[in-house]
């Protein structure tokens, strides 16, 4: 079974530059999470999708974060326009919809970097 | 509200010795935890979870975590480190909700570098 993969792996841009992180979570799991971990900081909860319905966001740090998961599969990220503090590590993690399956399987992250 | 503090950004170990990382939560319910751990250019893996059921779990690699409720601690540790065990290792305790979904709140992480 594939875990949950992430793309790119790296990304490197500009500040004011667009960019969008893609995910695939473990097949047929419903719950796809986003989290992040500025340099230093902890690993923060972003947001939460169940299928292809955004059930939480509330640890999106402003506008300029925009997430969608198509038809309930993958899922993407963008951030527009990047700023400095935006840089980190980008982490996405999936579950089944279970009330007792409480883990989440995490993929390698996304690293960015705003220059 | 939940919250994880683990004691130590970064801990050295020789080979061979016991590995001891500490984590402390806060909950306000009987807390799911977990530890994941990070190997250098790779994502998150997880080392093992406490659900209520056994005290003292048994994780992968060779590392276990007690959970002691009258500490709200949830240690990691491991017998003899190998130079393999360097890595970040994250603790973290789960934030349940409704409609079969959680969060996971973490601590700031512990760096653990073995030496020969």
């Amino acid at each position: 079974e594939a875990g949950v993969t992430q793309f790119p792996s790296h990304s490197v841009i500009e500040k004011g530059q667009t960019v969008t992180l893609r995910c695939d979570p473990i097949s047929g799991h419903d719950n796809l999470y986003w989290y992040r971990r500025v340099m230093g900081k902890e690993i923060k909860f972003l947001l939460h999708f169940v299928k292809e319905s955004k059930q939480d966001e509330s640890g999106m740090p402003n506008n300029r974060f925009l997430a969608e998961r198509t038809g309930g599969t993958y899922s993407t990220l963008k951030v527009q326009p990047a700023e400095l503090e935006d840089s980190g590590v980008y982490f996405c993690a999936s579950s089944p919809r279970d009330r007792g399956h409480q883990t989440q399987y995490f993929g390698p992250g996304t690293r960015l970097l705003v220059l | 509200a939940q919250s994880v503090t683990q004691l130590g950004s970064h801990v050295s170990v020789s080979e061979g010795a016991l590995v001891l990382l500490r984590c402390n939560y806060s909950s306000s319910v009987p807390p799911y935890l977990f530890w994941y751990v990070q190997y250098p250019n790779q994502g998150l893996q997880l080392l093992l979870k406490y659900t209520s059921a056994a005290t003292l779990v048994k994780g992968i690699n060779g590392f276990e975590a007690e959970f002691k409720k009258s500490e709200t601690s949830f240690h990691l540790t491991k017998p003899s480190a190998h130079m393999s065990d360097a890595a970040e290792y994250f603790c973290a305790v789960s934030l349940m909700f409704s409609g079969g979904y959680n969060k996971l709140i973490f601590g700031a992480g512990t760096r653990l570098a073995v030496h020969p």
